[in-house]
């Protein structure tokens, strides 16, 4: 079954930008959506369908996808930001989810 | 604006059952796909289950199937997931989850209803 990897933990520089992988067997040929976690709260959309942003979500936030690996990017990375993050994609009518990945802003 | 209520988790024994409901308002609720998604304590997200907006539709994940039955009654803006058989890996905080299209991306989340299995 297809797996969605991504790296327990990601440490950035304040005001530096993060990138945040999500791997998979040719990920790039389908869509992966990104979400931010805070503690004690329910997942937020930040980037879907690759690259887009929704409404109300900071423009530091972006996304690409190609080949194996689709990124989240933070950039400016606020402590703000030093929370939980989570890729999604489906597959063969499934939902799959990332294991997830701590930022931590140094 | 978009809410999505969770209801129905508590403590219960391995082997027993427990029904989840979540209430749905400021949109039309039939028109959306919905899913349950939980997540155990300290864990990532494990999708559970989708009902697609008539109900035609409905899926699970392997770790569930069998066990569970997503349903939804559009008349009353609500989602359902029964749950039978329970095991101590089934606790977990459960959320329902809006779906902007057929298999896209999750739009709306509520705040999850906590299930604990344990003798």
């Amino acid at each position: 079954s297809y797996v969605l990897s991504q790296p327990p933990s990601v440490s950035v520089a304040p005001g530096k930008t993060a990138r945040i992988s999500c791997g998979g067997n040719n990920i790039g040929s389908i869509r992966v959506h990104w979400y931010q976690q805070k503690p004690g709260q329910a997942p937020v959309l930040v980037v879907y369908g690759d690259s887009d942003r929704p409404s109300g979500i900071p423009e530091r936030f972006s996304g690409s996808n190609s080949g194996n690996t689709a990124t989240l990017t933070i950039s400016g990375t606020q402590a703000m930001d030093e929370v939980d993050y989570y890729c999604q994609a489906w597959d063969n009518s499934t939902v799959l989810f990332g294991g997830g990945t701590k930022l931590t802003v140094l | 604006q978009v809410q999505l209520v969770e209801s129905g988790g508590g403590l219960v024994k391995p082997g027993g059952s427990l029904r989840l409901s979540c209430a749905a308002s400021g949109f039309t609720f039939s028109d959306y796909y919905m899913s349950w998604i939980r997540q155990a304590p300290g864990k990532g997200l494990e999708w559970v289950s989708y009902i697609s907006s008539s109900s035609s539709y409905t899926n699970y994940a392997d770790s569930v199937r069998g066990r569970f039955t997503i349903s939804r009654d559009n008349a009353k803006n609500s989602l359902y997931l029964q749950m039978n058989s329970l095991r101590a890996e089934d606790t977990a905080l459960y959320y329902c989850a809006r779906e902007y299209s057929s298999s896209s991306y999750f739009d709306y989340w509520g705040q999850g209803t906590l299930v604990t299995v344990s003798s």
